[in-house]
C-alpha cells in the first residue's frame, strides 16, 4: 500500500519568513495530493491540493509543488503569520482500489513567532 | 452549519463497554469515510461507504468495530468491548463520488477508554 513520509516534524519560523514542508510517497499510481491544516482540538481543514497532471498550484500565500518523477511534493507558505501556527498534514490518494482513500503523513508542527 | 457533523464530541467510557458514534456528512455527498487519529499522528483510514454500501475496510478495523450507513445519509461507528488502545480521535469525512479524494472532515469524536 501507499506510504507517505513527511518532514520536518517540527518547524519554527519568524513572522514574515517562508516555511516549506516536504512529503514523499511510495505508490507511483497516486495522483492526488492534498494538504490539511489542523489547529489544536479542531478538524483537519483542506487548504490546498494538487493533481498529478499539474506541477504547481498557488492560492494567495500558499503553494504546492509536485515532482512525479521523484515522488515528492511540498507545501510552501510565504509571509508567514502567527495564525499559520498549526499542524500540517500531507496526504496521497490513487486510482483503482485506493481511489478516495487518503494516506497521511505524520504531520509537521509549524510555529510562527511574532 | 452545512459541514460534516459528528456526535458526541467527547466520550469517556470504561474498558469493556460498547460505544457508538454518529456522523452526518455534507448533504449532497455520497461518499463517507471514517479515520482514526492518535496523538501526534496523521489520520489513519478505517473504512468508507459509497451511498449505503461499505466498499473497503482497513485491517485496523478489528471485528470489534462495525460501521453502518443504512440509508446512505448518516453513518454510525460502533466499538464493542472497548480497550484502552481504542482511545483516539475518530474522524469522519465526506466527498462527492466524482471527486472522491477531495474530502471534508468533521470535528471528530474523542474517545477515552479508562
Amino acid at each position: 500500500g501507499e506510504n507517505v513520509e513527511q518532514h520536518p516534524s517540527t518547524l519554527s519560523v519568524q513572522e514574515g519568513d517562508s516555511a516549506v514542508i516536504k512529503c514523499t510517497y511510495s505508490d507511483s499510481a497516486s495522483n492526488y495530493f492534498p494538504w490539511y491544516k489542523q489547529e489544536l482540538g479542531k478538524r483537519p481543514q483542506l487548504i490546498i491540493d494538487i493533481r498529478s497532471n499539474v506541477g504547481e498550484k498557488k492560492d494567495q500565500r500558499i503553494a504546492v509543488t509536485l515532482n512525479k518523477t521523484a515522488k515528492h511534493f511540498s507545501l510552501h507558505i510565504t509571509e508567514t503569520q502567527p495564525e499559520d501556527s498549526a499542524v500540517y498534514f500531507c496526504a496521497a490518494s490513487g486510482r483503482g482500489t485506493s481511489y478516495g482513500k487518503l494516506t497521511f503523513g505524520q504531520g509537521t508542527i509549524l510555529t510562527v513567532h511574532p | 452549519d452545512t459541514g460534516v457533523s459528528q456526535d458526541p464530541r467527547h466520550k469517556i467510557t470504561k474498558r469493556g463497554q460498547n460505544v457508538t458514534f454518529r456522523c452526518d456528512p455534507i448533504s449532497e455527498h455520497n461518499r463517507l469515510y471514517w479515520y482514526r487519529q492518535t496523538l501526534g499522528q496523521g489520520p489513519e483510514f478505517l473504512t468508507y461507504f459509497q451511498n449505503e454500501a461499505q466498499l473497503e475496510k482497513s485491517r485496523l478495523l478489528s471485528d470489534r468495530f462495525s460501521a453502518e450507513r443504512p440509508k446512505g445519509s448518516f453513518s454510525t461507528l460502533e466499538i464493542q468491548r472497548t480497550e484502552q488502545g481504542d482511545s483516539a480521535m475518530y474522524l469522519c469525512a465526506s466527498s462527492f463520488e466524482g471527486l472522491a479524494d477531495t474530502q471534508y472532515f468533521g470535528p471528530g469524536t474523542r474517545l477515552t477508554v479508562l
